[in-house]
């Protein structure tokens, strides 16, 4: 089975510059995640979808950040403009509609902002 | 005070060593209880998680959680070098919003 892809794996932006990070989620996920992984710092989530509904996206800077799943699989997030404190790796994840708590990652969009 | 607590380390055993990795946590709500596992710049891995209070075995590895005093641990047996990898605590209530810790930074000297 394959796993959850991101791409790129690797970005460097100057302030102010926007960015988008492209996930694909374990086939037949209907859940997924978006986390912001700050060097030191646990993952914290920005935002989660069920199929192409937002259940909750409470922690998304929603002035600068957008993120989109089309037709339930697909997602991208967006960062407009971006800013110094951005630098982070973009993770993301994704479960089973009914296991939520089994959550798979990809190996996450590394982020600095120059 | 911060949903979860998590000692940064660096932790450094030797290579057979038992290892013990711990989490605290304020919000009685929670749940479930999972450790990840991450290697250098990569996601983070899932281990095992566990449902309320208890204990649960897999292979080398032991999740044990105690509610009452708010508090979960991950025990390691027989540590390999190639366990040397950051682990993360994580938790949640009903919602599957997970709450993670920082992270303990494990090296298994050989």
């Amino acid at each position: 089975e394959a796993g959850v892809a991101q791409s790129p794996r690797y970005k460097i932006i100057e302030k102010r510059q926007s960015v988008a990070f492209w996930c694909n989620p374990i086939s037949g996920h209907a859940t997924l995640y978006w986390y912001q992984q700050i060097l030191g710092q646990g993952p914290k989530l920005l935002i989660q979808f069920q199929n192409n509904g937002v259940v909750d996206d409470s922690q998304l800077p929603k002035d600068r950040f957008s993120a989109e799943r089309l037709k339930g699989v697909d997602s991208t997030l967006k960062i407009q403009p971006a800013k110094l404190e951005d630098s982070a790796v973009y993770l993301c994840a994704s479960s089973p509609w009914d296991r939520g708590v089994e959550q798979y990652f990809g190996p996450g969009t590394r982020l600095t902002v120059t | 005070q911060k949903e979860v607590e998590q000692d940064p380390g660096p932790l450094s055993v030797p290579e057979g060593a038992i290892v013990s990795l711990n989490c605290t946590y304020s919000n009685s709500a929670f749940q479930y209880f999972m450790w990840y596992r991450q290697y250098s710049r990569k996601g983070p891995e899932l281990l095992m998680y566990t449902y309320s209070s208890g204990n649960k075995e897999d292979g080398r590895f032991t999740a044990q959680v105690d509610k009452s005093s708010k508090y979960i641990s991950l025990f390691i047996r027989d540590s390999q070098p190639s366990d040397s990898a950051t682990y993360l605590c994580a938790m949640s209530a009903i919602s599957n919003q997970f709450y993670f810790g920082t992270g303990t930074s494990l090296t298994v000297i050989p």
